[in-house]
């Protein structure tokens, strides 16, 4: 059965401090893994990721998959109390014809605190 | 246009009543979704639609059916719903064989 996990299910920092999010994933036909943020309704997305070793960036916020120890990680630096957020990680797979399907993580709730 | 319009944004219904939620989308994409969300879970995918016919239905119960009229609208019929059905409907949509979801801002629907 395909399994997306992320740890830890919630963390609380204080603003400027450093965070990283952890997914790891078992699932057939991987395709690819994608980073979403959901404050209130609608997950707005961060990151797609397919190829192993190579970091994306944008701005504060970096990610990175291993696709042979089967994870990825999300850095957030200089943590702001606007990132408080449920950051979700999403696999996607091949499900046969022009189809894709995400299966996605339990999420992190982040509390940045003034 | 980068938005997926859903409405109403909160529906309040008995278990008897026909709803219906709506979602729209102008970027040219041939794949939509609906996902269910419960509070503090992660959405949970119900039906996939590949170029208006449906590619996926992960076992949703005959109460939810899904409606793709043409390649820009999404509906989600709802007929004698129960209390646990209550969540967030979020309707997304993506390219073909795409893996970026775009997500709409969802229905909080309210069942009694």
């Amino acid at each position: 059965e395909d399994k997306v996990v992320q740890s830890p299910l919630s963390l609380v920092v204080h603003e400027g401090d450093t965070v990283t999010l952890n997914c790891s994933y078992e699932v057939t036909n991987f395709r690819s893994l994608l980073w979403y943020k959901q404050e209130k309704k609608a997950p707005t997305f961060l990151f797609m990721l397919t190829s192993s070793g190579i970091e994306k960036k944008s701005g504060r916020l970096s990610s990175i998959l291993d696709k042979k120890e089967l994870f990825s990680i999300l850095n957030i630096t200089a943590t702001q109390t606007g990132d408080s957020a449920v950051y979700l990680c999403a696999v996607g797979r091949n499900y046969g014809g022009a189809t894709n399907k995400l299966i996605f993580g339990t999420g992190t709730l982040l509390a940045v605190q003034p | 246009d980068t938005e997926v319009t859903q409405t109403p944004k909160h529906l309040v219904m008995g278990m008897t009543n026909k709803k219906s939620l709506k979602c729209e989308q102008h970027m040219g994409h041939r794949a939509m979704y609906w996902y269910k969300q419960k509070a503090k879970k992660p959405p949970e995918l119900m039906f996939v639609y590949s170029y208006e016919k449906l590619s996926i239905n992960e076992s949703v119960p005959s109460r939810f059916s899904p409606e793709c009229p043409n390649s820009s609208l999404l509906n989600l019929h709802l007929h004698a719903l129960q209390p646990e059905d209550s969540a967030l409907y979020l309707c997304a949509s993506s390219p073909p064989r795409g893996d970026k979801l775009f997500f709409g801002s969802g229905t909080q629907l309210s069942v009694l």
